[in-house]
């Protein structure tokens, strides 16, 4: 069965720190890759996509993730986080010729303290 | 666009009641998802539709837990009876399906519902 894993459950950076937040998923086949924020009381935003073409994909608010196809993994990452960023961060895949489900991993809270 | 649409945002209701919650999708999305978020559990998908035809609903709690879709504008999520385990913020979302690919979901506010 597919599944999603984000390891890291909770994340505390200061403001302007590097961000990394990690993804891995389980499936052998061609995918599509999400990376979903909540803001606190909100409802799941798409920060960015991929599909196919270009693994280097960047997304709104200075977002990128790489999809690195050899690792199964898709990592958020942004150079100087910012306060406003503080939120959960959702990782998720769909498979191509499959259902339309979203498989989601269990989210990553990151925490950034001014 | 007004993205999706869901009614109530918040609901309280008593232990036993009968609770319906409404969500319209986008206009010319074929792909329709509930999910339940939780503390505990986080987010949980409970069912979906594609073309008004429920896919998978294996996310369904118990069977106190139904969904509808009569047309392309519209979805029901109702349970009943509710309890207070069933406490959570309900989601809907949207997507268009294109041909065999799976491609982003919209979601709507949530509905927050609190059983008594």
């Amino acid at each position: 069965a597919q599944s999603v894993s984000q390891h890291n459950h909770h994340v505390i950076l200061s403001e302007a720190a590097s961000l990394e937040l990690g993804c891995n998923y389980s499936y052998g086949g061609t995918v599509n890759l999400f990376w979903y924020v909540q803001y606190p009381g909100q409802h799941l935003q798409l920060l960015l996509k991929y599909f196919s073409g270009d693994p280097l994909v960047k997304g709104i608010k200075g977002f990128e993730a790489e999809f690195i196809k050899s690792k199964f993994s898709f990592n958020l990452r942004k150079p100087s986080v910012q306060w406003s960023d503080t939120a959960e961060y959702f990782c998720a895949v769909t498979i191509q010729t499959g259902a339309n489900n979203l498989f989601f991993g269990t989210g990553t809270r990151l925490t950034v303290i001014p | 666009d007004a993205g999706v649409i869901q009614s109530p945002r918040h609901e309280v209701t008593e232990m036993g009641q009968e609770v319906t919650l409404r969500c319209k999708p986008i206009s010319g999305h074929n792909s329709l998802f509930w999910y339940r978020q939780t503390m505990m559990r986080g987010l949980e998908l409970l069912i979906y539709f594609n073309n008004n035809v429920p896919i998978d609903d294996s996310g369904m709690p118990e069977d106190r837990f139904s969904a509808k879709m009569p047309n392309a504008s519209f979805s029901t999520l109702k349970i009943q009876p509710s309890e207070p385990r069933d406490s959570a913020v309900y989601f809907c979302a949207s997507s268009h399906r294109v041909g065999g690919r799976g491609n982003e979901q919209f979601f709507g506010p949530g509905t927050r519902l609190t059983v008594l």
